[in-house]
């Protein structure tokens, strides 16, 4: 599976909008985009995923350049409780994920 | 669905100690995946099972380890002998199908001592 890139930390304001940078440029056409987020003391949750469209959920919204070397999690509202550690993950069909150290978002009041 | 169930949720025990972890995935999922999470080596992939068959174990540490999964709602992660490098965060999580969003549970804390 390729390999992803995340700042270590970033921070935002409460009611901003936060936008997570991933970098995979070795993606291969068939692997796809995941982003999970763990919160302190809790199993990690899923967020979204992609291939190459940009796709939007009730969370967030995953935009994907177009030669699909890197893609930004969008979190249009951050919240106090969005404060957590964002993977950006990148895996083929075997199902199998590998976690990186992830980016940590403080989201400030 | 009460999700991903794991028991315990604490564990403490001393070094020498055979160390049962256990896991009910969420009803109907076909996969169910091990995970470990320490400061040092962050959150790995132990092995993970499809249709109660293991399908790659090739992050299990070392033969102290073993995981079963008997029957679609029940699996087990067992250590033997512990030792206190084993203390970590164990996730165990589940998944309806290939390649699809996984549903982490709770996570087990264990502490070897």
């Amino acid at each position: 599976d390729a390999k992803t890139t995340q700042p270590p930390s970033m921070d935002c304001a409460e009611g901003r909008a936060a936008n997570l940078p991933c970098n995979h440029s070795t993606i291969s056409g068939n692997e796809y985009v995941y982003w999970y987020r763990q919160i302190h003391s809790q199993g990690p949750q899923y967020i979204i995923h992609g291939l190459k469209n940009n796709e939007t959920n009730e969370m967030a919204s995953l935009i994907i350049t177009e030669d699909r070397k890197s893609s930004t999690l969008i979190l249009p509202h951050a919240t106090l409780r969005d404060t957590a550690v964002y993977y950006c993950i990148v895996t083929g069909a075997n199902s199998k994920l590998t976690f990186g150290k992830g980016i940590t978002l403080s989201v400030r009041p | 669905d009460a999700g991903v169930i794991q028991s315990p949720r604490h564990e403490v025990t001393e070094m020498g100690q055979e160390v049962t972890l256990r896991c009910k995935p969420i009803s109907g999922h076909d996969y169910l995946f091990w995970y470990r999470q320490t400061m040092m080596r962050g959150l790995e992939l132990l092995i993970y099972f499809n249709n109660n068959v293991p399908i790659d174990d090739s992050g299990m540490p070392e033969d102290r380890f073993s995981a079963k999964m008997p029957n679609a709602s029940f699996s087990t992660l067992k250590i033997q002998p512990s030792e206190p490098r084993d203390s970590a965060v164990y996730f165990c999580a589940s998944s309806p199908r290939e390649n699809y969003e996984q549903y982490f549970g709770p996570g087990t804390r264990l502490t070897v001592t």
